[in-house]
């Protein structure tokens, strides 16, 4: 099983600011199979980043994804209010091949 | 525009089976692109995928960790899928999603979900 750590666990940062996410596995992922997902409280996670750096449909160009094989980021250039959430990050692979998430980082306004 | 929406039981006694069914609206479930699959967040804590199925091969696939327990079945005549796990403990309290596992040439990523239902383990 390919073991996704998310860092920091949280992150406390002013509206206007950028943050930056970190996903590290504990093997090659292939990026095509690297996801990022946004969830805000009491409600279920929707898709952000696709491919590792393709933004899903509707979402905002300041949120970018970038990296390859064990360590991946997720950029979030200017905060707005509604990007405080918890963000996981997604993988397929390993053997048995199968999905699994990071724990996740809660971005918290400071 | 395509929606999912869990629904069953939110209790379940100990050592029974925990059943659920999604029922999908706004499309198919028969496209060869796509899984459809079911996760899980236990209260407070990180999601946890289930397992994902596909109507064009029939295929199944589960987590390792869970697949001595659980079934996911297709039912195409009722746009519905559903999601079966025997010996519940209190472990197995969580919300659980259903959602769209889109496996679109080499980009694999989950990009629908449901609004989740929470099933809690109790006797």
């Amino acid at each position: 099983e390919i073991v996704l750590t998310q860092s920091p666990g949280t992150l406390s940062l002013s509206p206007g600011e950028g943050a930056t996410l970190s996903c590290r596995a504990s093997q090659s992922v292939t990026s095509t199979y690297l996801a990022w997902y946004q969830q805000k409280p009491g409600q279920a996670p929707s898709l952000l980043i696709y491919g590792a750096s393709s933004r899903a449909t509707g979402i905002p160009d300041r949120f970018s994804g970038s990296g390859s094989g064990t360590d991946f980021t997720l950029t979030i250039s200017r905060l707005e209010p509604e990007d405080f959430a918890v963000y996981y990050c997604q993988q397929y692979g390993g053997s048995p091949p199968m999905y699994t998430f990071g724990q996740g980082t809660k971005l918290e306004i400071k | 525009q395509l929606q999912l929406q869990e629904s069953g039981p939110g209790l379940v006694k100990p050592s029974e089976t925990l059943s659920l069914t999604c029922t999908v609206s706004g499309g198919s479930i028969s496209r060869s692109s796509y899984y459809w699959a079911w996760i899980r967040q236990p209260p407070g804590k990180g999601l946890e995928w289930i397992g994902s199925t596909i109507f064009y091969s029939g295929r199944t696939y589960y987590n390792p960790s869970l697949k001595s327990r659980v079934s996911i079945s297709l039912d195409t005549s009722k746009i519905q899928f559903s999601l079966e796990m025997n010996s519940v403990t209190a472990a197995d309290t969580a919300v659980y999603y259903c959602g769209r596992d889109s496996r679109v040439g080499y980009y694999y990523y989950m990009d629908v979900w449901g609004k989740g239902t929470t099933v809690t383990v109790s006797s």
